[in-house]
């Protein structure tokens, strides 16, 4: 595919439960980026990765929270013991990386509901 | 983190009308970026501004970026129901981020037939 991809693309939880989100960025794309958005708001930075490094995980709202990207393609965003604050559109983005201001390409989200 | 805010939060209009949103910080961004978001999508950018009062044309939509590089502007012109989004402005985190991007909160707009 020629975009970023997300899935799954809806996720119910009960509270308590551990989930995966999984990104497939564009193939080449050195930097990829979560964030997570609430109802009615913008987007908020979550982490990010050149490659497989995570250079950024100051967003991660608390430990529950775990990124990785092993092989510096896909990543997979972890919540463990889901609550229902939790609940938000979890967006993926990727971009060419190593200039500033280069552009992210966003994927359509997965909006996880912890109930 | 340097913080964005956006006004107005919700805009209902007629198709033809024109208008203005509104993005603003106290703090001075490098270059400021516009994205507009789909009901079920990911955001998508329409531009990236990064000089003190540059003024860029996408078909009907003009932008602005403030003199001081802490507001930028958004103008429609003869508005369509297609623009109906959600407008959100971003910038970088801190003055050191190259991607690490902030955004504000969005302009829901909704163009009326």
């Amino acid at each position: 595919g020629a975009g970023v991809s997300q899935s799954p693309r809806y996720k119910v939880a009960k509270r308590g439960q551990d989930v995966a989100l999984r990104c497939d960025p564009i193939s080449g794309h050195v930097s990829l980026f979560w964030y997570q958005q609430a109802l009615g708001q913008g987007p908020e930075f979550l982490t990010y990765f050149q490659n497989e490094a995570q250079l950024d995980k100051s967003g991660l709202p608390s430990d529950r929270f775990f990124a990785e990207r092993p092989e510096g393609s896909v990543s997979t965003l972890k919540i463990q013991r889901t609550q229902q604050e939790d609940s938000a559109v979890y967006l993926c983005a990727s971009s060419l990386g190593g200039l500033a201001g280069a552009e992210q390409y966003f994927g359509p989200g997965t909006r996880l509901t912890v109930t | 983190t340097q913080l964005l805010e956006q006004s107005p939060q919700f805009l209902s209009i007629q198709e033809g009308e024109n208008l203005t949103v509104y993005c603003n910080s106290s703090s001075v961004f490098s270059s400021l970026q516009w994205y507009r978001q789909e009901p079920g999508e990911g955001p998508v950018l329409l531009v990236t501004v990064v000089t003190g009062g540059e003024v860029k044309k996408l078909k009907r939509l003009t932008f602005q970026f403030g003199d001081a590089r802490k507001d930028s502007s958004l103008h429609i012109t003869a508005a369509q129901p297609g623009d109906t989004g959600l407008y959100l402005c971003a910038g970088p985190r801190t003055p050191l981020a190259g991607q690490n991007f902030v955004f504000g909160p969005g302009t829901r707009l909704s163009v009326l037939p």
